[in-house]
């Protein structure tokens, strides 16, 4: 079975201050990982994905992760936050073969400090 | 194009009533998703569909029923609401297992 691990419930930072967020997930076969962005009060949005290939992802709103599959992290980042960056993000994981189901990890608010 | 929208978005009940959830979708979505969110519990998979007339259990499928009569529409039940069924409810689509999940806005439910 998948798993997904996000170390941190919520993480604080400075505005313009570089952010990671960090996932850790386990599985004996091949996955796919994901990161979404919930917003207050709206639903998920998919921010970026990893199917296979490069390892280093980008995504939407300057966002960008990276795969590492000895370390089993796909951890999101981002250089410099803005004040709209605030909402919680959410990892998740699912069997490269079979995406019918998707594993969320339970999430990390995002807090921009001024 | 509407994207994918709940009905209603909020609503309290009493512990014991019914109601229905409305997911409806507008982009030709095969698979539809319903989803309870918790605090510090993330998403969880109640119940899904993989196509116009099938439904498959998920992760928390007990109190729950579903339809999907329409391939446009995934119906969410609770025939006899109890207070741990307080919670945020998310019904997501996609076209098919290659492209990731559309979310709709949530249903707040309250039960009491």
């Amino acid at each position: 079975a998948q798993s997904v691990t996000q170390l941190d419930s919520q993480v604080p930072v400075f505005e313009e201050a570089p952010v990671e967020l960090r996932c850790n997930y386990s599985s004996s076969v091949s996955v796919y990982l994901f990161w979404y962005v919930q917003y207050p009060n709206q639903g998920l949005q998919l921010l970026l994905k990893y199917l296979s290939g490069s390892t280093l992802v980008k995504g939407i709103n300057g966002f960008e992760a990276e795969f590492n599959k000895s370390q089993t992290s796909f951890h999101l980042r981002k250089p410099s936050v803005h004040i709209s960056d605030t909402a919680e993000y959410f990892c998740a994981v699912s069997v490269a073969s079979r995406d019918d189901k998707i594993i969320f990890g339970k999430g990390t608010r995002l807090h921009i400090l001024p | 194009n509407a994207g994918v929208t709940q009905t209603p978005k909020f609503r309290v009940l009493k512990t014991g009533q019914s109601m229905t959830l409305l997911c409806a979708q507008d982009m030709n979505h095969e698979y539809m998703y319903w989803y309870r969110q918790d605090p510090g519990m993330g998403l969880r998979l109640i119940h899904y569909s993989v196509g116009e007339g099938t439904t498959a259990k998920g992760e928390v499928p007990d109190g729950y029923n579903v339809s999907r009569l329409k391939k446009q529409n995934f119906l969410l039940g609770l025939e006899s609401a109890a207070p741990s069924q307080t919670s945020v409810y998310f019904c997501a689509s996609r076209i098919n297992v290659a492209e990731p999940r559309f979310f709709g806005p949530g249903t707040r439910l309250t039960v009491l």
